[in-house]
């Protein structure tokens, strides 16, 4: 079955450490996404990509980064540089670049980074 | 800015009754509208859609209505159930825009 994938669902951190949150895809979806949930926030953007070795920042990119080497992959790297990175991730895919006006994105279940 | 405003953070419904979650957009460009359901440390599910041609749209217990002109969208579930009870989001997008835009969510309750 085709779906997302995201690893680990709880990860760890100390203060200063970077660390890398997978997320794969097998929908053969163009276009993938970050986004952070907090508490009363709802779901903000953080990077998105529409193709293969392309990336945008979204709302909230200061402290993050990613690569898109694989149309499969979307890996996020949350810095040392960001403030206040404990939070629910979620990485999402959609079929048809930048809107998922087709049929909407298809979201992973998330991974719960608390920072120690 | 937040361009997709969902001003009630829970609603809480008896069983059988009808929910009623309310959506305000401020962007008149956006021209497609989503709700997504989400559990507790899982991602959102996909629930129903709306295109701005339309002004309301049915998928079995759930229908959406739209009101353009006064910018508001608002999800119906009837009758409700006790699985119905999650965090519904409300998103937008724009056929300019490069993501969907999300509201805070609005965490439903329904009791037996």
């Amino acid at each position: 079955d085709g779906g997302i994938t995201q690893s680990p669902k709880y990860l760890f951190r100390k203060e200063g450490q970077n660390v890398t949150l997978s997320c794969e895809q097998n929908l053969n979806h163009d276009a993938m996404y970050w986004y952070r949930q907090d508490p009363g926030q709802g779901l903000r953007l953080i990077y998105y990509s529409q193709i293969v070795n392309d990336f945008q920042k979204g709302d909230i990119a200061e402290g993050y980064s990613v690569s898109r080497e694989k149309k499969e992959s979307f890996p996020l790297t949350v810095t040392s540089a960001q403030k206040n990175p404990t939070a629910f991730y979620l990485c999402a895919s959609s079929i048809d670049p930048g809107t998922g006006r087709i049929d909407g994105y298809t979201f992973g279940s998330g991974t719960r980074l608390t920072v120690v | 800015d937040q361009q997709v405003k969902q001003n009630s953070p829970s609603l809480s419904v008896q069983e059988g009754r009808i929910s009623i979650l309310n959506c305000d957009y401020t962007n008149s460009m956006f021209d497609y509208f989503l709700w997504y359901k989400k559990y507790p440390a899982e991602g959102p599910t996909f629930l129903i859609s709306i295109s701005s041609i339309k002004d309301k749209n049915e998928d079995g217990r759930f229908t959406v209505f739209l009101n353009k002109s006064a910018k508001h969208l608002s999800l119906h579930i009837v009758p409700s159930q006790p699985g119905d009870s999650a965090v519904y989001f409300c998103a937008a997008s724009s056929n300019s825009g490069y993501a969907l835009n999300f509201g805070k969510g609005t965490s439903l309750l329904v009791t037996p």
